[in-house]
């Protein structure tokens, strides 16, 4: 059975405190892997998508990197404003256009 | 990215109505929609795909005489709660899968359902 689990469940950082999210994965034959960020009462946004082990991106604070059995999150100097739940999705299988398969989220709170 | 709106992006209603929230991909047509529904504090949880044009596929346990979907157009998924009842209160939201150049999918804002 495919299985996506996120690790820490909730993270508590200081402003300017670095840290990691991990997101590991059990699938047979991963098309993608997918980070979202949602924040209370709303539909999840979209961060990054990898594809490939060893494959990496950023966007400002965040940086994404992917091995074959997880993906991290890197939160470098966090703001409190980078307070979100953090969710791992994954894509399985050859065909395009299938469903997501979320892993249960890290809720992310950075204390000014 | 793609924008996707849905609506109502609240409602509440009494046990036994019918409930339609709608799911519109705003600047691109999506031949694929997805629609999830998550608890308090839960993760996402697939309910069914929907294709333009072809009946919805649902998940295992999904009741599809319950949940009505209608993908009428490239740009427009409806979910139907019929004879709600409280047990189906939650924060319903679409997704729509967007294969322009690498394929992602987008999320609407979500939908809150409360039944009473």
């Amino acid at each position: 059975e495919d299985q996506v689990t996120q690790s820490p469940e909730a993270l508590r950082l200081q402003e300017g405190e670095s840290s990691s999210l991990n997101c590991s994965y059990t699938v047979s034959g991963l098309r993608g892997l997918f980070w979202y960020r949602q924040d209370p009462g709303k539909g999840p946004e979209f961060l990054f998508t990898l594809y490939s082990a060893g494959e990496e991106k950023e966007k400002e604070r965040l940086k994404a990197t992917l091995t074959k059995k997880e993906s991290f999150l890197h939160i470098t100097a966090p703001k409190p404003e980078d307070s979100a739940t953090y969710l791992c999705a994954v894509q399985v299988g050859i065909q395009a256009g299938t469903a997501l398969i979320f892993g249960k989220g890290t809720t992310l709170s950075v204390s000014s | 990215g793609a924008v996707v709106s849905q609506h109502p992006s609240r409602v509440i209603c009494k046990s036994g109505t019918s409930v339609k929230i709608e799911c519109r991909s705003l600047d691109f047509q999506a031949t694929t929609m997805f629609w999830y529904r998550q608890f308090p504090k839960k993760s996402l949880m697939l309910m069914a795909t929907s294709n333009e044009g072809s009946k919805a596929t649902y998940e295992q346990g999904v009741e599809k005489d319950k949940f009505l979907i209608n993908h009428a157009s490239l740009t427009l998924s409806t979910l139907t709660v019929t004879s709600a009842h409280p047990e189906d209160s939650s924060f319903y939201i679409c997704s729509v899968h967007d294969s322009r150049g690498k394929e992602t999918q987008y999320f609407g804002p979500g939908t809150r359902l409360l039944v009473l």
